[in-house]
């Protein structure tokens, strides 16, 4: 079975300073991973995706993650943290085995920036 | 362009009351949909995913329920809401062979 685990709940950085939010996955297959951001009462907005092409994963508003399949991880970060970035933060893996592609969310990690 | 609607955008409902809520896209056909619920301090979950009219997979035994009347119609229903229907919930679509999922806005459910 497919699963997602983010380690930390609660993320607080100072506005300029470096984001790292971490993912582990959990797949018998080639996964396919993605972050979603959730500002408040808002639906899910795409940061990026990883579908087995560069392991090194550009998306929007700075934001990039890195696959490694050694470490079963897919951690998100930002070299330099906004205001405008505090939101929650899910990572997804696709099941794409059962033929649903039903995604497969993680707890969510609540980001705080500090001015 | 594709786009997802969904309404309402909020909802304050008694307990024991039915509930109807709607999920339509734009844009595009055939597409995969899926339900999910977002519980307060808690992650999301799937509720019901459909690959055509009529077609309707349950994830989790619960006291809702999904129908697709139409291609690019989804709608969650209940008979009689419970406190713990209370949460967030999100439509999403797919296009078959792609894995991405797209959002709607969601519509916020609390339940007195």
């Amino acid at each position: 079975a497919q699963s997602v685990t983010q380690l930390d709940s609660h993320v607080s950085v100072s506005e300029g300073t470096p984001v790292l939010l971490r993912c582990n996955y959990s797949s018998s297959y080639s996964p396919s991973l993605f972050w979603y951001v959730q500002h408040p009462n808002k639906g899910l907005q795409l940061l990026l995706k990883y579908t087995s092409a560069a392991t090194l994963v550009k998306g929007i508003n700075g934001f990039e993650a890195e696959f490694k399949k050694s470490e079963t991880s897919f951690h998100l970060t930002k070299p330099s943290a906004h205001m405008s970035d505090a939101a929650e933060y899910f990572c997804v893996v696709s099941d794409n085995v059962s033929g649903t592609y039903k995604y497969i969310f993680g707890t969510g990690t609540r980001l705080k920036v500090l001015a | 362009s594709q786009t997802i609607h969904q309404w309402p955008a909020t909802l304050v409902q008694p307990v024991g009351s039915p509930l109807s809520l709607e999920c339509t896209v734009e844009g595009t056909s055939n597409p995969n949909l899926y339900w999910y619920r977002q519980a307060a301090g808690r992650g999301l979950q799937l509720l019901f995913y459909s690959v055509g009219i009529g077609q309707i997979s349950s994830e989790v035994p619960q006291n809702l329920s999904a129908s697709r009347p139409q291609d690019r119609q989804f709608i969650l229903s209940s008979k009689k809401l419970l406190l713990s229907d209370s949460g967030f919930y999100l439509c999403a679509w797919r296009l078959a062979g792609n894995n991405e999922q797209f959002f709607g806005p969601g519509t916020r459910l609390t339940v007195l």
